[in-house]
């Protein structure tokens, strides 16, 4: 069964503070990574990663990914209270469905 | 823009009542899907289609059925509903083949009393 861990489960800053965001998974037949920012309804894509060491960059947020280690994260520096969310973290395998995990919710603080 | 949209916002229902939760999407996509999201356990997967008539059982099924008779459009149907679905229904699509990005609707929030 495919499994997707994330951490931390929440967390709380100051706005200009730097956060890193984890996830973990095993996968059979990895295809990609892929992370969703979620604020009040639909969860809307962010990054998509497939191989490893390639960092991907929006702005303030980046996410890499280590297909070895069987992680990845997600950076966003100088953060702003609209950067408060849940952010998803999935993996696609062979198939058409993603896994994902339960989500890290950060607060971010004026 | 991709546009998936979702019959209601916010759903209330007896126990045992018949639900239908309609999700359309504009883009001629292959791909729907119907997760639902609760505290502490993410998203998960109920149904899925990958074509107009055919359906797969996503991971947790049971208590539900899908219909999808047109491309755009993807129903989530609770035959007899139970306090034990309450929860936010959120419907996706994508594109099929290569393309892994699904795009999401809104949201159900369905309360079953």
């Amino acid at each position: 069964e495919d499994k997707v861990v994330q951490s931390p489960l929440s967390l709380v800053v100051h706005e200009g503070d730097t956060v890193t965001l984890n996830c973990s998974y095993e996968v059979t037949n990895f295809r990609s990574l892929l992370w969703y920012k979620q604020e009040k309804k639909a969860p809307t894509f962010l990054f998509m990663l497939t191989s490893s060491g390639i960092e991907k960059k929006s702005g303030r947020l980046s996410s890499i990914l280590d297909k070895k280690e069987l992680f990845s994260i997600l950076n966003i520096t100088a953060t702003q209270t609209g950067d408060s969310a849940v952010y998803l973290c999935a993996v696609r395998s062979s198939g058409d469905k993603l896994t994902f995990g339960t989500g890290t919710r950060l607060a971010v603080r004026p | 823009d991709v546009k998936v949209t979702q019959s209601s916002r916010y759903l209330v229902k007896r126990t045992g009542e018949k639900v239908f939760l309609e999700c359309v999407q504009d883009m001629d996509h292959e791909n729907m899907f119907w997760y639902r999201q609760d505290p502490g356990l993410g998203l998960r997967l109920i149904y899925f289609s990958y074509d107009v008539k055919m359906k797969e059982k996503g991971d947790i099924p049971e208590g539900y059925s899908v219909s999808r008779e047109k491309k755009e459009r993807f129903s989530l149907i609770l035959e007899s509903a139970s306090t034990n679905q309450t929860s936010m229904y959120l419907c996706a699509s994508r594109e099929g083949g290569l393309v892994d990005e699904q795009y999401f609707g809104p949201g159900t929030r369905l309360t079953v009393t």
